[in-house]
């Protein structure tokens, strides 16, 4: 049973670019949440996806967009790169259910030069 | 909003001690709570989690925390560290609904052996 795979594992950008991270979710899952992981600082909620829609979202601007596929696959986009936006991203899976744990893939780990 | 305080920092244990890490969120309505715990090099991985019931909570690797409403706190406990525990431990809380987890900043402990 795969857990949660995320790709790639290690980007490098320029500011200014835009990135897509990939998020597969555990067998069974139906909700993706993505965090941003800043070092030396836990995991910070981006937002949330359920039936391909976003469902919450926390204190990230605009240029911080994603999208969910029938697969219940996510697709998490940053538009013009800041240095700032030089992270971890975490993406985590669950069901849309009550009293649920979340299981969190490895990251990918996002550098902006 | 719900946010998570994570009293200490960095802790260094030698192998056999007693270990507790405080955690102490704020949020005035049901919530779940969690521990998490990273490796070096691997994924977030959950220790514990508390839904409902009993407030003593026993996870895998012989940790254990205890949920006391009144204090707003869900400290983590293990009676004998191991080298082996060398790794970052989260706090988390989320609503019921499945909603967002809110994290601590994380607590790096370093088992001496």
């Amino acid at each position: 049973d795969a857990g949660v795979t995320q790709s790639p594992t290690h980007l490098i950008k320029t500011r200014g670019q835009q990135v897509t991270l990939r998020c597969s979710p555990k067998s069974g899952h139906d909700t993706v949440s993505w965090y941003q992981q800043a070092l030396g600082q836990g995991p910070q909620f981006i937002f949330q996806y359920y039936e391909e829609e976003e469902r919450q979202r926390g204190n990230f601007p605009d240029r911080f967009s994603g999208h969910q596929f029938p697969n219940y696959s996510s697709e998490l986009n940053v538009n013009a790169l800041l240095l700032g936006d030089s992270a971890l991203y975490l993406c985590a899976s669950s069901l849309s259910r009550k009293n649920t744990e979340a299981f969190f893939g490895q990251g990918t780990r996002l550098t902006v030069v | 909003a719900q946010s998570v305080s994570q009293h200490n920092h960095h802790v260094i244990l030698s192998e056999a001690a007693s270990l507790e890490l405080g955690c102490n969120y704020s949020y005035g309505g049901t919530v779940n709570l969690f521990w998490y715990v990273q490796y070096p090099g691997q994924h977030l991985q959950l220790l514990l989690k508390y839904f409902s019931g009993d407030p003593l909570v026993k996870g895998i690797k012989g940790f254990e925390a205890e949920f006391i409403k009144s204090k707003f706190s869900f400290n983590l406990r293990k009676p004998s560290v191991q080298w082996s525990d060398t790794a970052e431990y989260f706090c988390a809380v989320s609503e019921t609904n499945a909603g967002k987890s809110t994290f601590g900043d994380g607590t790096t402990l370093t088992v001496k052996p």
